[in-house]
């Protein structure tokens, strides 16, 4: 199975907005509400920053907002900061009750 | 402090196995599903294998189905990651991963498996 889509790369100034997008088929973020979003800092352990599509864990900042339509989710971070700088992936539970990632974006803070 | 650590990553010949484990503390392990995660350093994510609670539920990527077995102790709380067939392409950094509603909230620092000959 391959990969959920997303862009390899997106940038953004301090302040703004920027969303990152993550398409799969209907058999992985089509059919569920299990998308989660993590965040990868060279060096440091993988952090948890979205699940079940929308829905944030406790200790995130409301900066990072998930959101979903048809086959395609979506990662929203406002108020760019410079320490969102890191490389952001998709994941998805399937149809055949696996689990599939994003190819991952790195975001550059300019 | 929920913690995951792996250990047993090495370096090894095509054809040879390994096995990985992962100890597990500061929650209730029994309770939660349990994954292992790879990733070539510099690539992606690539989710490998799952076990659910009471290990009735096991379910693998095809790249590694056939070839790797993924259990748990509970008793121990450890996880494991027995690795047969060993290529090439099964060289990466393996993470055991905490399960929580269909997501991956905890994540251990990797234990590195390299394939060569």
């Amino acid at each position: 199975q391959s990969a959920l889509t997303q862009p390899a790369s997106v940038s953004g100034s301090p302040g703004q907005s920027i969303t990152i997008s993550c398409t799969g088929t209907s058999s992985d973020i089509g059919g569920y509400n299990y998308v989660s979003w993590y965040q990868q800092h060279p060096g440091t352990p993988t952090k948890f920053l979205i699940y079940e599509v929308s829905k944030r864990p406790s200790g995130v900042s409301n900066r990072f907002s998930g959101s979903k339509s048809g086959n395609t989710a979506s990662l929203t971070i406002s108020g760019l900061q410079a320490e969102d700088e890191a490389d952001y992936y998709c994941a998805s539970y399937t149809s055949r009750n696996t689990r599939i990632f994003g190819g991952g974006t790195k975001l550059t803070v300019l | 402090e929920v913690q995951l650590v792996e250990s047993g990553g090495g370096l090894l010949q095509p054809g040879r196995s390994l096995r990985l484990s992962c100890a597990a503390s500061g929650f209730t392990f029994d309770r939660n599903a349990m994954h292992w995660v790879r990733q070539v350093p510099g690539k992606g994510l690539e989710w490998v294998s799952s076990i659910n609670w009471n290990s009735g539920n096991l379910e693998y990527a095809d790249s590694v189905k056939g070839r790797f077995t993924i259990s748990r102790d509970n008793a121990k709380n450890s996880l494991y990651l027995q690795m047969n067939s060993l290529r090439v392409e099964d060289t990466a950094l393996y993470y055991c991963v905490k399960d929580a509603s269909y997501a991956f909230d905890v994540w251990g620092q990797g234990t590195m498996v390299t394939v060569s000959s």
